[in-house]
């Protein structure tokens, strides 16, 4: 089984500013990652899929890299919606994995 | 619009089994390359896939859990059902269900049910 590792566990950051969270895979999932945003009482939400690629209806300024084992969500100027947990994901191999979830909070 | 919606029981008594319905629209479980699978989040931790199945029946499960899972399709009625036996208090957690996309051959989870909660407690 892949163990995803998200860092860090809490990011503490003011509205405006850039958040960028890693995500670290216990052996290559290739680009088969995915970033979701979860809010308290939600449903988490894709932002982020095949490492790179932004889902339908996800701003501009929500962007995804990486390859391999090292992986990072970047947001690139909070906002106050934007304040969340965020998990990656692999589906590169059975069973699919996630990481421990980061979250964002206002700092 | 794609939507997923998850119904069952919110308590279950332990060694019981826990019966899920997810009830989707928006898109149908017959073209190639669309699947459904489960998700689970006991409270204030981390998400645990459970298992998934294809728009041709094949299903893949949690290998820690596959004992224990059942996961069937209905393709008429637009609903996937996971059946969990023996359940235990550490299975509280929200369940969801989420719609499957497929890009070369992966699948990613793309829309998500809100999840229910499910108890288990005597």
């Amino acid at each position: 089984e892949i163990v995803m590792t998200q860092s860090p566990a809490t990011l503490s950051v003011s509205p405006g500013e850039r958040a960028t969270l890693s995500c670290r895979a216990s052996q290559s999932v290739t680009s088969n990652l995915a970033w979701y945003q979860q809010k308290p009482g939600q449903a988490p939400r894709l932002l982020i899929y095949l490492a790179s690629t932004r889902a339908t209806g996800i701003p501009a300024r929500f962007s995804g890299s990486g390859s391999g084992t090292e992986f990072t969500l970047t947001i690139s100027s909070l906002q106050s919606e934007d304040f969340a947990v965020y998990f990656c994901q692999q589906y590169n191999n059975w069973p699919l994995t996630f990481g421990g979830g980061t979250k964002v909070e206002i700092k | 619009q794609i939507t997923l919606k998850e119904s069952g029981p919110t308590l279950v008594r332990p060694t019981h089994t826990l019966t899920l319905t997810c009830t989707f629209s928006g898109f149908s479980l017959d073209p190639f390359g669309v699947g459904v699978g489960w998700i689970r989040q006991p409270p204030g931790k981390a998400l645990e896939w459970l298992a998934l199945i294809y728009w041709n029946g094949d299903q893949r499960y949690s290998p820690s859990l596959k004992s224990r899972l059942t996961i069937t399709k209905d393709t008429s009625k637009n609903q996937v059902i996971l059946t969990m036996t023996n359940m235990d208090p550490v299975d509280t957690a929200t369940y969801f269900c989420a719609s499957s996309a497929e890009t070369d051959g992966y699948y990613y989870l793309d829309y998500w049910g809100q999840g229910t909660l499910v108890t288990v407690s005597s």
